[in-house]
């Protein structure tokens, strides 16, 4: 079976450029969700998703970070203007409760 | 409010030897617990569960029991190996099924 499926695996920009992290969840979940990991703050939930409808944002660190889920197959993460404090490894998982949550292999963001 | 806490890594094991990792959670109700598994470069990967006080989540050597009175979830194995080296979650979610709460995560080192 597919697991969650992260693209691209890494990303190297410039500070100020729109970055676009993209997640295709595992069919028949009807949770996603958006994480960040950094070695200072650890695993941060950003924000989660049931049926495609944004349930808790209170978690995205600041308005130049959105996401959305325009179906059940697919999500982004965008980042406009990027800063280099975004540099962090940003995961995305997904769940059908009430089972545990499937995690992609994440994206290696890099902001120069 | 709802939380989990782990003991602080990093843990230095040599292989072979005894694994105990401390996970202790404060929610409402009765949750599930999870442990979660995070190999270098890699997204996290479900470890074992347990659904209800009693149960014993088991996988790979590892076992953790559901200890509602104490409200904990700790984390042994018997003999460890250098390929359990890895970052190691506790994790909780409620039982609505909508509040999934990580633990800061222990990093473990196994010495051959």
């Amino acid at each position: 079976d597919a697991g969650v499926i992260q693209s691209p695996r890494h990303e190297v920009t410039e500070m100020g450029q729109e970055v676009t992290l993209r997640c295709k969840p595992i069919s028949g979940h009807d949770y996603l969700f958006w994480y960040r990991q950094t070695m200072m703050r650890g695993l941060e939930l950003l924000i989660y998703f049931n049926n495609n409808v944004p349930i808790d944002d209170s978690g995205m660190p600041e308005d130049r970070f959105s996401a959305k889920m325009p179906n059940a197959s697919f999500s982004t993460l965008k980042i406009q203007p990027s800063e280099p404090r975004d540099s962090a490894v940003y995961f995305c998982a997904s769940s059908l409760i009430p089972g545990p949550q499937h995690f992609g292999d994440g994206t290696r963001l890099s902001i120069l | 409010g709802n939380s989990v806490t782990q003991m602080e890594g990093p843990v230095t094991l040599s292989e072979e030897a005894f694994l105990t990792i401390n996970c202790t959670y404060t929610a409402t109700g009765y949750p599930s617990l999870f442990w979660y598994v995070q190999y270098p470069g890699e997204g996290l990967q479900l470890l074992l569960k347990a659904t209800k006080a009693d149960d014993k989540g088991s996988n790979k050597g590892f076992e953790a029991t559901y200890r509602k009175e104490t409200t904990s979830f700790h984390l042994e194995k018997g003999s460890v190996q250098v390929s359990d080296s890895a970052v190691y979650f506790c994790a909780f979610r409620d039982n609505y099924g909508q509040n999934f709460v990580f633990g800061p995560g222990t990093r473990l080192s196994v010495l051959p």
